[in-house]
């Protein structure tokens, strides 16, 4: 079994500032990582995953994440936010091996509110 | 392309009623899976099903919950005699395919259940 724990239920920053959100997993067995973001009234989309090689993972509006095998952590970062980046973040996992890999076990979230 | 399709996207009911949750997957996913958000916490798989076949129901309730997803339409989650407990947003996603894990899902906007 797995869980995910998103340690900050909410972000507050000012436009253009940097942010890190922070995601800890723990799993028995090989996990993939996923960030999914919902914006406000709107289903989940995904933003950005880890299935293998490159343990440092971007997508196309500037945000990244690393996989950090060691600390067990997949945290979010994005050098300078934009006001429509508010909205709430969601990591979570899926077994690499296994009969239930197309599960995913999501943390809480964590909403990000950008101020001007 | 449309998306993920969920309705209704709200839905009241009283203690006692049914509740009748639809999705139609994107174009060409043939896998659907159903996830639970209760108040503050993250999604919580529910089922996995395939045309016509429940792959997973591991995260369903044993009782008054059911799910399909028939040869012909949308995939339908039921709940029958609704408690205030089941008051929750569900999502629906979908996915081309689920082998090898890593596979993408792609979320709908989700239906919010008020049990009254």
């Amino acid at each position: 079994a797995q869980s995910v724990t998103q340690l900050d239920s909410q972000v507050p920053v000012f436009e253009e500032a940097p942010v890190e959100l922070r995601c800890n997993y723990s799993s028995s067995v090989s996990v993939y990582l996923f960030w999914y973001v919902q914006y406000p009234n709107q289903g989940l989309q995904l933003l950005l995953k880890y299935l293998s090689g490159s343990t440092l993972v971007k997508s196309i509006n500037g945000f990244e994440a690393e996989f950090n095998k060691s600390q067990t952590s997949f945290h979010l970062r994005k050098p300078s936010v934009h006001i429509s980046d508010t909205a709430e973040y969601f990591c979570a996992v899926s077994e690499r091996s296994g009969g239930s890999n197309y599960k995913l076990t999501f943390g809480k979230g964590t909403l990000l509110t950008v101020n001007p | 392309n449309a998306g993920v399709m969920q309705n209704p996207r709200h839905l009241v009911r009283r203690r006692g009623q049914e509740a009748r949750l639809r999705c139609s997957p994107m174009k060409g996913h043939s896998h659907v899976y159903w996830y639970r958000q209760l108040p503050e916490e993250g999604l919580k798989f529910m089922v996995y099903l395939q045309k016509e076949n429940i792959i997973d129901e591991s995260g369903m309730p044993k009782e008054r919950f059911s799910a399909e997803f028939p040869k012909e339409g949308p995939s339908i989650l039921r709940i029958q005699q609704v408690v205030r407990g089941d008051s929750a947003a569900y999502f629906c996603a979908s996915s081309q395919t689920s082998a090898g894990g890593g596979e993408t899902q792609y979320f709908g906007p989700g239906t919010r259940l008020l049990v009254l």
